[in-house]
């Protein structure tokens, strides 16, 4: 049982840019999420799914796209990288939405010059 | 708008000894309220989750409280050890079920020094 996997741990972008952040997780959750970790402030949500084919927009969705085809993974795409958007992103899943416990991804560092 | 605020940002403690962390929140309608342990350059780890209607929960060295009234929770940690050198993040859900939303703290970094 992996838990969630995340792919790559570290990248380096130029403006303009685009990349796909890969996540994945093995225990059959509908729930999955992205977040982005910034200096100072508390994880901030990106984009959401509660099942496959259902996505939905967080709270700082933009810049981002997401999609999810199967239960299992739930990647994030950078359209055109920014540095606004160097961060550490993270990706979780639960069983549902809020109620349930939250397993967190090893996380993935951008850079973005 | 939900808030979730953390006390202290930062501590250092010596190893053996005690220590509480703080966290405030003004969410509403309250679903539960989590800690999470962060060492440094991984994921959130779950310590422990509480509901409305319960007020402490422990998970080995780390008893965490929750006052629905007050609107606060602690995060006690007894004994610590090194490994305990992390980040702790406080974070509530809020919403109707089965559409919660979670507010996260911007959390307190421990330090345990031999």
């Amino acid at each position: 049982n992996a838990g969630v996997t995340q792919t790559p741990k570290f990248q380096v972008l130029k403006t303009g840019q685009s990349m796909t952040l890969q996540c994945a997780q093995d225990m059959n959750h509908e729930y999955m999420s992205w977040y982005r970790q910034d200096p100072g402030m508390g994880l901030r949500l990106i984009h959401y799914s509660v099942g496959a084919g259902i996505t939905d927009q967080g709270e700082v969705p933009n810049g981002y796209n997401v999609s999810r085809s199967t239960t299992e993974d739930f990647p994030l795409r950078l359209l055109s990288a920014a540095p606004s958007q160097t961060s550490v992103y993270f990706c979780a899943s639960s069983r549902t939405s809020g109620g349930n416990e939250q397993f967190f991804g090893p996380g993935t560092r951008l850079t973005v010059l | 708008k939900n808030q979730v605020e953390q006390s202290p940002q930062s501590l250092i403690i010596l190893e053996g000894k005690n220590c509480t962390l703080q966290c405030n929140y003004t969410v509403s309608p309250f679903s539960n309220l989590r800690w999470y342990k962060q060492d440094t350059g991984r994921g959130p780890v779950s310590l422990t989750i509480m509901t409305f209607s319960e007020n402490t929960k422990s998970n080995g060295r780390y008893t965490a409280t929750l006052d629905a009234d007050t609107k606060q929770s602690s995060l006690h940690i007894t004994a610590s050890q090194l490994s305990d050198s992390a980040s702790y993040i406080c974070v509530v859900s809020a919403g109707d079920f089965g559409n919660e939303k979670l507010t996260f703290g911007t959390g307190t970094r421990l330090t345990i020094i031999p």
